[in-house]
């Protein structure tokens, strides 16, 4: 219940394409959605979140899309950059709770 | 402001032995999370301190211990190291206010290494 399950492992798209990355969850007291971005030998970096009243959060080229019925959110990335290689992390949490369940992680590679 | 720092950036160690591993919390923030991030898989919690006290602790054994400090530092210590120990260590402070507040900013990690 405490699980969040991200799909695909991996993903390729070209210069310019839409990447998507789905993720689903199970524990409906989850309430805050963050996705991060993370590259070799970094630490995660927070890309964008997303809170179950809205149904989508857009910034630049970066937008949450929610479910709440389906308990799923996915992220796209419009006009993907050959420096938008990178692993992305889906995750949840509980307002006022201590820990931050994540996701298996997408790598993400665009072809220039 | 400062980011999240973490040090060492790498650390090789053989099996048995013990690690101290350090962070320094954003300027601002109140509280810091540990997670272990074995390769290929995403960040798994550890535990949480806010205030200088254990706040929350994920699926991991007594050897994974912590402190904060009152500048909001912490550490992080494994003793009787294993093999499987092996991972990225990623510490993430955030500024808890009250009920909570859900933005974490990581730190670039250490790099453990367990022969």
């Amino acid at each position: 219940q405490q699980q969040v399950k991200q799909s695909p492992q991996s993903l390729i798209v070209q210069k310019g394409g839409i990447s998507i990355i789905n993720c689903a969850y199970e524990n409906t007291a989850f309430d805050y959605f963050p996705w991060y971005q993370q590259f070799p030998g970094k630490g995660p970096a927070l890309l964008i979140a997303i809170r179950p009243d809205v149904s989508e959060k857009k910034e630049g080229r970066f937008t949450i899309s929610f479910n709440k019925s389906a308990k799923q959110f996915s992220l796209h990335i419009m006009d993907s950059q050959p420096g938008d290689s990178a692993t992305y992390f889906c995750a949840a949490s509980i307002t006022g709770g201590f820990k931050t369940i994540f996701g298996a992680g997408t790598r993400l590679f665009v072809k220039a | 402001e400062t980011g999240v720092t973490q040090s060492p950036t790498h650390l090789i160690k053989t099996r048995g032995q013990q690690v101290t591993l350090r962070c320094s919390s954003q300027s601002g923030h109140n509280t810091v999370s540990w997670y272990q991030q074995a390769l290929g898989q995403g960040p798994q919690f550890i535990f949480q301190y806010y205030r200088e006290e254990e706040n929350g602790r994920g699926n991991f054994p007594p050897r994974f211990s912590g402190l904060q400090f009152p500048n909001y530092s912490s550490e992080l210590n494994v003793n009787a190291l294993e093999l499987d120990d092996s991972a990225l260590y990623l510490c993430a402070s955030s500024d808890r206010q009250g009920a909570g507040t859900d933005t974490q900013y990581f730190g670039p990690g250490t790099r453990l290494t367990v022969l």
